[in-house]
């Protein structure tokens, strides 16, 4: 798999449910980022987390890193409908110069009302 | 928020025709980046920018791209020469520092279709 793969590539859930999407990546990384696109829309960043952080909370956002399999998971809690979007995961490379963030194909999510 | 802003939205323009896209970075961000999307596919990064030069660029960034700070605000992308398979598209990034740690703020993109 390429860096920064995200599986599931689409999730469909009922408002209220949580969602929870992964992503793998192959290299050593400084940080992995979460962002967020509305379609056809601009990214917007989410939560980025350190190759030293275990876990992350942001709001209803909670991300998990595990360097040890190079995972990194995103859960969304309490969705709702505004939460429909495709969410991206994003890995800045340590043997990258110039700070570059090399993407997944992202988790299309449909939160139904 | 202080947020990135990109100029213009949407671009229209025939093959073979040079295209600027422009933005406006976040006023303290140091380092910044342009990406690209074309549709349908990743997100793929093209170049990225510091004390008024190229950091790194990808193979994609070759010689008909060009990125230039003309002044204290604006960070353009240039295309000399756009071809059909440049139409994406163009997000402009900036960043406070480029430690491994810091977030990458993206502006709305630039639709750039090359007819």
């Amino acid at each position: 798999s390429q860096q920064g793969e995200e599986d599931p590539q689409a999730l469909s859930i009922q408002e209220g449910e949580n969602a929870t999407m992964n992503c793998s990546y192959k290299t050593s990384i400084n940080n992995l980022q979460w962002y967020r696109q509305n379609s056809g829309r601009g990214l917007v960043h989410l939560i980025l987390i350190r190759s030293n952080e275990r876990e992350k909370h942001s709001g209803r956002l909670r991300v998990t890193l595990d360097t040890s399999k190079k995972s990194s998971s995103l859960l969304i809690t309490a969705s709702r409908a505004a939460d429909t979007a495709s969410y991206f995961c994003a890995t800045d490379e340590i043997k990258a110069a110039g700070n570059k963030l090399t993407f997944g194909g992202g988790t299309r999510v449909l939160v139904k009302p | 928020e202080p947020e990135v802003t990109q100029t213009p939205s949407h671009q229209v323009t025939q093959m073979g025709q040079e295209v600027i896209l422009r933005c406006v970075p976040i006023s303290n961000h140091l380092y910044f980046y342009w990406y690209r999307q074309i549709l349908g596919q990743k997100v793929e990064f093209l170049v990225s920018f510091y004390n008024n030069e190229i950091s790194e660029k990808s193979e994609i960034f070759d010689d008909q791209f060009s990125v230039e700070r003309p002044d204290g605000s604006n960070f353009t992308l240039k295309i000399r020469s756009t071809k059909l398979e440049d139409s994406a598209m163009y997000f402009c990034a900036s960043s406070r520092e480029v430690t491994g740690a810091d977030t990458q703020y993206f502006g709305p993109g630039t639709r750039l279709t090359v007819l």
